[in-house]
């Protein structure tokens, strides 16, 4: 069955950087996008980009544009989200989820990783 | 970017209750959009893409409409696993954008 496993929780002071991994298994990794999205306490999703497992190639949302890199290592059948100058406002659970066709929906989600920034 | 307007922001309904939920794009998205349920602690849960299609698994009971910048999910009677939060997808153009969301509350 297709699952997404994630890292695990972190603690960051503010300016540091964070690395959050989902790990694919139950299908073949390069055949599907890899999407980041957030969500805040009490808050609604926010889509952060996506990353082409083959290519590599990325797509960020403007917001997060200079301050996110995703990348993945396909011997591994593994994504990483890594977002930097962290502030508070960045605390929220991160969650990466499958998408392509049809419609580039996200059917498989990981189970989120809580990311606190506070000093 | 293309922005997803959701209303309401919340409702409440009771068990059996018909319950709509709309979405509006800023610009037309084809029939680009998907809807996702949410509830508290989990993931987001697909339920509808391309706008009226139905996820494997997901009960009948909720159905999707809409094309151009307007969409609706129904769900024809409300169950009591379905109180969650909705929230709408465009997929239209590759930066993606969700909606504010809908919590489905009891009544």
């Amino acid at each position: 069955q297709v699952q997404l496993v994630q890292s695990g929780a972190e603690v960051k002071k503010p300016g540091a950087s964070v690395k959050v991994s989902c790990k694919a298994s139950g299908y073949t990794f390069t055949n599907y996008d890899i999407n980041w999205v957030r969500q805040a306490t009490g808050q609604g999703l926010e889509w952060m980009g996506w990353m082409n497992p083959i290519s590599g190639n990325t797509n960020y949302a403007q917001k997060f544009q200079g301050r996110v890199t995703m990348t993945r290592n396909t011997s591994v059948s593994t994504a990483y989200m890594e977002l930097s100058s962290l502030r508070s406002e960045d605390t929220a659970i991160y969650y990466c989820a499958r998408g392509g066709s049809p419609a580039s929906a996200f059917d498989f989600w990981g189970q989120g990783a809580l990311v606190t920034v506070s000093s | 970017d293309i922005q997803m307007t959701q209303s309401p922001s919340s409702l409440s309904a009771s068990v059996g209750d018909r319950v709509t939920i709309t979405c509006r794009a800023s610009q037309t998205i084809s029939t680009y959009l998907n809807w996702y349920q949410q509830k508290p602690g989990k993931a987001p849960k697909l339920l509808i893409y391309a706008a009226s299609s139905l996820q494997g698994g997901v009960p009948s009971r909720f159905t999707g409409s809409g094309s151009g910048t307007d969409f609706t999910l129904t769900i024809s009677s409300l169950q009591p696993e379905d109180f969650a939060t909705y929230y709408c997808q465009q997929s239209f153009m590759t930066r993606f954008t969700f909606g504010g969301g809908t919590k489905v509350e009891i009544k």
